[in-house]
């Protein structure tokens, strides 16, 4: 059972330069979501996805492109890296269950570092 | 005030303890609670959902008080494995957004 996984675990790279960081599971759960963790802020949302072709933005967006062309992968792009966007990265993902049910499942996480 | 809200501890309690942490909501048409278990920045890992009734797993208890809006974790019997950040989580009504808390930090000491 793969679950949810993402790659790279580490990344660092240079301002301005774009990255994009990869995100795949294998439950074909309907919505997917990215979230950034940094000190004093808990996790943010940055976009989410109920579905292929369909993504929206969550509390931090700007910098950040996403797609969903398939069910299982959901990309995330930096285009023009800034050191404001080091931070912890976690994808997530969920069925629709309908409450209480459909909790995140979340991915190992990638640790960017902008220098 | 803040959406989902927790008392960031730390909490230092020793072995065999019983600890319990409290969350705060403000949205009261919520319906969907979860705890998580975060240890050292790696990723958040299910610990359980929030049912109505209340639920318990092992050493784990949860409540939901809907009138004061809040969620509860109790543990019992704590063990220095327990030691770790608990995330209460909160589906926001009507969305696929989930609205996370800062996190408890919990300490057993030996």
């Amino acid at each position: 059972d793969a679950g949810i996984t993402q790659s790279p675990r580490y990344k660092i790279t240079e301002t301005g330069r774009q990255v994009t960081l990869m995100c795949h599971q294998t439950w074909s759960h309907s919505y997917m979501f990215w979230y950034r963790q940094d000190l004093g802020h808990g996790l943010r949302l940055i976009y989410y996805s109920a579905a292929a072709d369909i993504t929206d933005k969550g509390e931090v967006p700007d910098g950040y492109v996403v797609s969903r062309s398939k069910t299982e992968n959901f990309p995330l792009t930096l285009e023009s890296a800034t050191r404001s966007q080091t931070s912890v990265y976690f994808c997530a993902s969920s069925d629709n269950q309908g409450p209480p049910l459909s909790p995140l499942h979340f991915g190992n996480g990638t640790r960017l570092t902008v220098t | 005030r803040k959406e989902v809200e927790q008392d960031p501890g730390p909490f230092n309690v020793p072995e065999g303890a019983t600890v319990a942490f409290n969350c705060t909501y403000s949205n009261s048409a919520s319906q969907s609670f979860f705890w998580y278990r975060q240890d050292c920045r790696k990723e958040p890992k299910l610990l359980m959902s929030v049912y109505s009734s209340g639920n318990e797993d092992g050493r784990f208890t949860a409540q939901l008080n809907r009138a004061s809006q809040y969620i509860s974790l109790l543990i019992r019997d704590s063990k220095l494995s327990d030691s770790a950040t608990y995330l209460c989580v909160v589906k926001k009504p009507g969305t696929y957004k989930y609205i996370f808390g800062t996190g408890t930090r919990l300490k057993v000491l030996a």
